[in-house]
């Protein structure tokens, strides 16, 4: 089963640069398309980045993404933190064998 | 107006069954996969199924496999998720989600309904 690792939180101050990262069990993370989530108290979860470093249409470009083929890892960078990123964040990507959704266990970032 | 509402949610005995629906306005329902996830109290996101776009296909977590049913009413632009022998660890907020891809997987889910809470438990 595919399974995605994340650190549970992450902390940085206003202005500053953070990056949170999601680690593969198996396989190549690369091999199917990695996204990212932000998730506010009280909310359903809204996408931030698709196919590994894709920005949606409203994101702004403080938020970027990355793959890391040789640590089998993606990557989450939120650059100029701003106090309304506090929030948390999950990766996903799909298991193709097994057709199904694997979810990281979610990184909460306090700013 | 674009949307998806759940309802169905609520308290249930260990054991006991529960019917989830999420109804789906202002796009094309009949064209994308839908997907179910959920959440237990103050914990992260699970995926817990998903049917193509024409109710053909589904596919389930191992964790509700033989459980639970996924299943859709293209006419009534509705997504169901039938649950049953449910356990106390079933107990979680429900959200149905859109994938943006016409007739395929992406990942991109653009689109998430408020969630419904189920609560499992004696």
């Amino acid at each position: 089963n595919l399974m995605l690792t994340q650190p549970h939180s992450v902390s940085e101050s206003p202005g500053k640069t953070v990056t949170i990262s999601c680690t593969g069990n198996s396989g190549t993370i690369a091999a199917n398309y990695v996204q990212w989530y932000q998730q506010r108290p009280g909310s359903a979860p809204t996408i931030v980045i698709y196919e590994h470093d894709q920005r949606p249409s409203g994101v702004p470009d403080r938020f970027s993404g990355s793959i890391d083929s040789s640590s089998n890892s993606a990557s989450l960078i939120i650059s100029g933190l701003k106090t309304e990123d506090e929030a948390d964040y999950y990766c996903q990507s799909y298991d193709t064998f097994r057709h199904s959704v694997a979810f990281g266990g979610g990184t909460k970032l306090t700013v | 107006e674009v949307q998806l509402v759940e309802s169905g949610g609520g308290v249930v005995q260990p054991g006991g069954s529960l019917r989830l629906s999420c109804a789906a306005s202002g796009f094309f329902f009949e064209d994308h996969i839908m997907h179910w996830v959920r959440q237990p109290p103050g914990k992260g996101l699970e995926w817990v199924a998903h049917v193509t776009w024409d109710g053909v296909q589904t596919y389930y977590a191992d964790s509700v496999e033989g459980r639970f049913t996924v299943s859709r009413d293209n006419s009534k632009k509705t997504l169901h998720l039938q649950m049953n022998s449910l356990k106390t660890e079933d107990t979680a907020t429900y959200f149905c989600a859109k994938d943006i891809a016409d007739r395929d997987y992406s990942g991109y889910w653009d689109l998430w309904g408020q969630g419904a809470l189920v609560t499992v438990s004696s």
